[in-house]
């Protein structure tokens, strides 16, 4: 079992749809969460970290469930920019070493 | 500012061949960090450097050295390549106690035959 997991997709959404999607982990010790954005054929950029009380970032939205070891990302009035991959990070604390998801494929179509 | 750089952008090599990627970041961050992007797959940590002069081996180290001689410039070299290490190769670097918000240069795709 991966220790990151997300749903490959691809989500085809409409635009000006909400969507949302999780990331589980599995090692209950990891402190520190973050969602980062891949375009195609690109490099990943971090879009915003994960904190116990949520994140809102216009009109994205974060939310950390310890108790049940996921994360989300909701996304509202979806962009056609919006399309990309999302990769859901974890930081274990204990060394340098970031544990990546493979990442959950948006396509929002006109 | 450039942010991170990385050359090559693609190369073909043949099994056996050595070749050498070099990634410079122009941000004085102390920490820098090669990775390998699969199909599938997370992103996965080869080697990585908290200074000068320092490494220290990831996730997926074999079959890769690294050199960080320079703060600016992290070198990862293949000694041998193998098909298995067709991939994707981004480097990232970040500042000293924020590993979470890395900074990725454009990547580089190796094939090897």
């Amino acid at each position: 079992r991966k220790e990151v997991e997300q749903d490959p997709g691809p989500f085809n959404v409409p635009e000006g749809a909400t969507v949302a999607f999780n990331c589980t982990y599995s090692n209950s010790a990891s402190q520190s969460f973050f969602w980062y954005r891949q375009d195609c054929r690109k490099e990943p950029k971090l879009l915003m970290s994960v904190y116990s009380s949520g994140n809102e970032d216009g009109r994205f939205t974060a939310q950390l469930n310890r108790a049940s070891q996921y994360i989300s990302l909701l996304i509202r009035d979806s962009k056609l920019s919006d399309s990309a991959t999302y990769l859901c990070v974890v930081n274990r604390g204990s060394n340098y070493q970031l544990i990546w998801g493979a990442g959950t494929k948006l396509i929002i179509k006109p | 500012n450039a942010g991170v750089t990385q050359t090559p952008k693609f190369r073909v090599l043949k099994t056996g061949q050595s070749m050498t990627l070099l990634c410079a970041q122009d941000m004085n961050h102390e920490y820098m960090y090669w990775y390998r992007q699969d199909p599938g797959m997370g992103l996965r940590l080869i080697h990585y450097s908290v200074g000068e002069g320092t490494t220290a081996k990831g996730e997926v180290p074999d079959g890769y050295n690294v050199s960080r001689l320079k703060k600016q410039n992290f070198l990862l070299g293949l000694e041998s390549a193998a098909p298995s290490q067709t991939s994707v190769y981004f480097c990232a670097s970040s500042y000293l106690g924020s590993q979470e918000t890395q900074y990725f240069g454009p990547g580089t795709r190796l094939l090897v035959l």
